[in-house]
């Protein structure tokens, strides 16, 4: 599994952007780029995935460094149901790791209003 | 609404009392599987399935079974639990041909005095 490196904590202010970085300087070439979230008292729950090109949908955007080690998950206007622990989980997703994530310790974001 | 419910979602118990936790899918997908939460640990996976009669082990499967008689179902057995199960667990499931998207259950937080 490739090492993921994310910030311990961040914070924002209620309606701002947020941009949450990840390096996983060990990913290979199969390797998709996922995030998932887990707001607090509940499971984990999926935000994005990308491979090699930025990736939008309704919840956040995925922006993939060029030589794919690191990314940023971007939160347009952060809100306060946004506050959770945000995992950055480089994984084969169709390969040996049998649809394993492997989670880190993650980024604790904390949303002011 | 699709979903992924387990039960019960708190029980506290004594060493050597068997216990289930079952977890269930509405969603017809063929992977399910089991992690454990512990603090400074992360989440790990326990068992996972790839569909009905196809179980495998996961990083920590000392101490647990599972069995997957029915697609909906992936029950977590612990035959004779010990404090150290002390934990919070959660079950996922994911569509085989959607690889990306997990769906995490609410949590069963269990003790074991």
């Amino acid at each position: 599994d490739a090492k993921t490196t994310q910030p311990n904590s961040m914070e924002s202010n209620e309606e701002e952007p947020v941009h949450l970085p990840c390096n996983h300087s060990t990913i290979s070439g199969t390797d998709y780029i996922h995030w998932y979230r887990q707001l607090p008292s509940q499971g984990p729950e999926y935000v994005i995935h990308g491979l090699t090109s930025n990736v939008n949908n309704r919840m956040a955007s995925l922006a993939i460094a060029e030589d794919r080690k690191s990314s940023t998950l971007i939160l347009h206007r952060a809100t306060l149901r946004d506050a959770a622990v945000y995992y950055c989980i480089p994984q084969d997703a169709g390969g040996t790791s049998y649809g394993k994530l492997t989670f880190g310790q993650g980024t604790i974001l904390t949303v002011h209003p | 609404e699709a979903q992924v419910t387990q039960n019960p979602r708190y029980l506290i118990t004594v060493t050597g009392k068997k216990l289930t936790v079952t977890c269930s899918q509405n969603m017809n997908h063929e992977y399910m599987s089991w992690y454990r939460q512990d603090p400074g640990l992360g989440l790990r996976q326990i068992y996972y399935s790839m569909n009905v009669e196809v179980t495998d082990k996961g990083d920590v499967p000392e101490g647990y079974k599972v069995s997957r008689k029915e697609k909906r179902n992936f029950p977590l057995i612990l035959e004779s639990p010990s404090p150290n199960q002390t934990s919070l667990y959660f079950c996922a499931s994911r569509n085989s041909g959607k690889r990306y998207e997990q769906y995490f259950g609410p949590g069963t937080r269990l003790t074991v005095t």
